[in-house]
């Protein structure tokens, strides 16, 4: 009954290589992101999708590609991996109004 | 959004309350207060957040000042996994996303 959960936890692979992670949220929430954590721990927006309709692009290389079958759904698609890509990548999601996020338990991506 | 400045660091011992500072003097009206914490790790996790009143839950106490320009989250009782980054956000209701700052690193020791 986990209420943002993201698959896989962790995830090593090659530099070019292309990625998924998935996330699933089970709270009703209309709108989810993906955030990225550093090495350096600070946390950016990617993106956000309301009612599976992108509603946020922030700067992200447009290897990069966020697909939201349903609104419960919010996968990453990485392209052409980079060693600047390793980071630890959250999911969350949201209602409407003024209420606060739900976030996973993160994805660590390493790429070697 | 506006910005918030928080310190880098505090301690506090454990059982004592943990008082945690932020100055948001350039929020708007409409604007709320969230504050989240991530303990190593993990992921974010929402706290409390307030508009103009003071708030509290089973978590913590969120005191905004009168003018809005700053306020304090309180751990009553902190305890050793209350240890993490704290984080005091400004965010409008909506469709605006939540823009993360640094924090303050809060330590929890016995």
């Amino acid at each position: 009954d986990t209420a943002v959960s993201q698959t896989p936890k962790y995830l090593v692979t090659q530099m070019g290589n292309d990625k998924s992670i998935k996330c699933e949220q089970n709270l009703g929430h209309d709108t989810m992101y993906w955030y990225k954590q550093d090495s350096k721990k600070f946390l950016k927006i990617m993106f956000s999708y309301n009612n599976k309709e992108l509603i946020i692009n922030e700067t992200v290389p447009n290897r990069f590609s966020p697909k939201s079958p349903d609104k419960a759904h919010l996968n990453l698609h990485i392209n052409s991996l980079e060693l600047g890509d390793s980071a630890v990548y959250f999911c969350a999601s949201s209602p409407e109004g003024s209420y606060g996020y739900t976030f996973g338990s993160g994805t660590r991506l390493t790429v070697v | 959004d506006a910005k918030t400045t928080q310190p880098t660091s505090m301690d506090c011992a454990e059982g004592r309350a943990a008082n945690l500072p932020c100055n948001h003097s350039t929020i708007s009206g409409n604007e709320y207060v969230y504050w989240y914490r991530q303990i190593h790790s993990q992921g974010p996790q929402y706290i409390i957040h307030g508009l103009k009143n003071n708030e509290t839950n089973e978590m913590a106490s969120l005191i905004i000042t009168e003018d809005r320009k700053s306020s304090t989250l309180i751990l009553p009782h902190a305890t050793l996994r209350d240890t993490a980054v704290y984080y005091c956000i400004v965010r409008q209701a909506g469709y605006s996303t939540l823009t993360f700052g640094k924090g303050t690193m809060l330590l929890v020791s016995p």
